[in-house]
């Protein structure tokens, strides 16, 4: 089961450029998570909200949530070369003790 | 140096042949995860386990077997039963799935190739 889309697949900008990737989900949620992955490797955990938070930070990545209409997002501003990955969200569904994932977003940032 | 191996990287199976992938952490984590991901796709959950000597199917558990004899181990068996098993397999584990914390530490992936 697909809880999680994420918008866009695919997403090219300049190195400094600000890169903005949302995920939409179905059902009520404990928690949403970001996840980036480098080709060909496991998955890193980016950070985590709570269905009771509207916005998190850390570093340079900034996640909003809003409940209301089952949708997230990460900005990640001044981008660099390194941050060229796939990025996943995915849930936790209220009474759920596992995450689901989105298909990700692949982000490829110029020089 | 704690963390979560995975090994082998690459594997070569013939068709009709079980192979079973080896998944380890020394973080002390309760539960673990074995998730299949396909070429531009997300993770699809396989089996998991949140204490030892007990797990349950995920998604797309047809074809795959799980044991969890020790904390520290959770190994995958693809079998000859699953359909399509070339994938890059992910294997995983949190804390405590009870808790708010309930990030995942991802070991390295296996790229399983059967022919």
């Amino acid at each position: 089961s697909q809880q999680g889309e994420e918008d866009p697949q695919a997403l090219s900008i300049q190195e400094g450029e600000n890169a903005t990737m949302n995920c939409s989900y179905k059902t009520s949620i404990n928690n949403l998570q970001w996840y980036r992955q480098n080709s060909g490797r496991g998955l890193v955990h980016l950070i985590l909200i709570r269905s009771n938070e509207r916005e998190k930070h850390s570093g340079r990545l900034r996640v909003t949530l809003d409940t209301s209409k089952k949708s997230s997002s990460l900005l990640i501003t001044a981008s660099r070369a390194a941050d060229t990955a796939s990025y996943f969200c995915a849930t936790e569904a209220q009474g759920a003790q596992k995450l689901v994932f989105g298909q990700g977003t692949r982000l490829t940032i110029n020089p | 140096d704690g963390g979560i191996t995975q090994s082998p990287k690459y594997l070569f199976r013939k068709e009709g042949q079980n192979v079973t992938l080896s998944c380890e952490q020394n973080l002390n984590h309760d539960a673990m995860y074995w998730y299949r991901q396909d070429p531009g796709q997300g993770l699809r959950l396989i089996y998991y386990s949140q204490i030892v000597n007990d797990f349950q199917k995920g998604d797309i558990a047809e074809g795959y077997s799980v044991s969890r004899e020790k904390k520290e181990s959770f190994p995958l068996t693809v079998t000859s039963a699953q359909k399509n098993p070339t994938a890059f397999y992910l294997c995983a584990s949190s804390l405590d799935p009870g808790s708010w914390f309930y990030e995942q530490y991802f070991g390295p992936g296996t790229r399983l190739t059967v022919t």
